[in-house]
Order: C-alpha cells, then structure tokens, then sequence
C-alpha cells in the first residue's frame, strides 16, 4: 500500500511562493501519474496539475501561469511551486497517486493526509 | 470546460438508501468516479470507473452511469456513511481533471 505524505512551510507571505513536497513510500513512484488538488476551508475539492514519473505535466488552466510542479525519482518524491501567491491560495493541500488506464490518468487510489497553508503577512 | 453538477445536500435516515446524483454533458462516455471525504479526513476512493468498489469498499456503495447522469447508490446507510461526496471525471477533450462541487450527506 503506497503512503503519501506533503511537507512544507504552514504560513507564506502574500507575493511569494508557496512550495510543498510529496514524499512517497511503500512504492515506487516509477511508473504513475502524481497529483496535486487543494480544498480551501469549507469548499470543494480543485485540482492543480499532474506529473508523469517521466517529467511531463499537465496544469490547472487557472494556476498554469504560475505553477511549477516536479519530480525527483531518486528521492521518490515530487514537488509544487505556486508562485505570487494571494490569500486565494490559502488551502489545504493534498498529493495523490493519479491512476491511469492504458496510459490515460483516471482516477485517484491513495491520498495524503493534506497540509495546511495559509497565506498572510 | 467540463461542468460536474451535484446536489449540495441529501438527507436519508439510517437504514435506508441514499442517492447522490453527478451531473455532466453526455457523462455516460467518461469514466466516472466519487470519493468520500469524512470531516478533517483525506477523500477515499469508493467507486471507479462508473461501478467498480476498491477492496474493502463496502458492497452498500454502488455506481451506475447513463446518459447525462452518474449516481451513487449507498443502500442501508450508516451513521458512519455522513461525508462530503465528490465525483470525478478525467475530460479527455482539454486533458484535464474534473470534479463535482460536492454533496454533503446527512444521516438524520
């Protein structure tokens, strides 16, 4: 059973950029889509982008001006960089294992537990 | 884009059978899937690919998709089934996720 876990700073300044890393255990993250959604408090649930272990990606059309995201297989984890963030941007932030069929994402089989960011000065 | 259209609330008493509904242009041709999301959890996967349950979904979980309209069917819910439910799609036209807006079970 593959485990997800985000990490990253809780609280970021209007302007900057807000970063978070996906560690995955239990698995290799070889082989998979991995992605981002968020769910500011009260909402619903947005997704953010995807990445192919290979390095391809596919964004949010409304974040893609400012979204990096990245993978790193030798540490068997990936990455989220939104930058010029806003007080919108205040959310918690899942990673998740993007499951394909016959090389088309589908669906989502394992969650992290979330992180938290809030955006303020 | 793509549009998911859900009921923002459903009330069903225990025991009973629960039905949430997701909306979308001709959905029966994507493949549809809902997730459960308990207060303060991560969503969990309950169904795939229109009608299919992950092990250790309980059978009471169903999905059935046709036309513009994918539903699912929790039958002899439980106190314990009181969750947010979303539907998902993957929208092969733009290459982009699509989620419903979500609908909140009560268990009276």
């Amino acid at each position: 059973q593959v485990h997800l876990q985000e990490s990253g700073p809780g609280l970021v300044k209007p302007s900057e950029t807000l970063s978070l890393t996906c560690n995955v255990s239990g698995g290799s993250i070889s082989g998979y889509y991995w992605s981002w959604m968020r769910q500011s408090p009260g909402k619903g649930l947005e997704w953010i982008g995807y990445i192919y272990y290979s390095g391809s990606t596919n964004y949010s059309p409304s974040l893609k001006s400012r979204l990096t995201i990245s993978v790193d297989t030798s540490k068997n984890q990936f990455s989220l960089k939104l930058r010029s963030v806003t007080a919108a941007d205040s959310a918690l932030y899942y990673c998740a294992r993007f499951w394909d069929s016959n090389s088309i994402p589908n669906y989502f089989d394992s969650w992290g537990q979330g992180t938290l960011v809030t955006v303020s000065s | 884009s793509y549009v998911l259209t859900q009921p923002p609330s459903v009330s069903v008493a225990p025991g009973q059978t629960a039905t949430i509904t997701c909306g979308g242009d001709n959905i029966e041709t994507k493949g549809v899937h809902w997730y459960q999301q308990k207060p303060g959890q991560a969503p969990v996967l309950v169904v795939y690919d229109d009608s299919d349950r992950p092990s250790g979904i309980p059978e009471r979980f169903s999905g059935l998709t046709s036309g513009n309209t994918a539903t699912l069917t929790i039958s002899r819910v439980e106190a314990g089934d009181e969750a947010d439910y979303y539907c998902q799609v993957w929208d092969g036209l733009s290459d982009h996720v699509v989620f419903g807006g979500g609908t909140k079970l009560t268990v009276l």
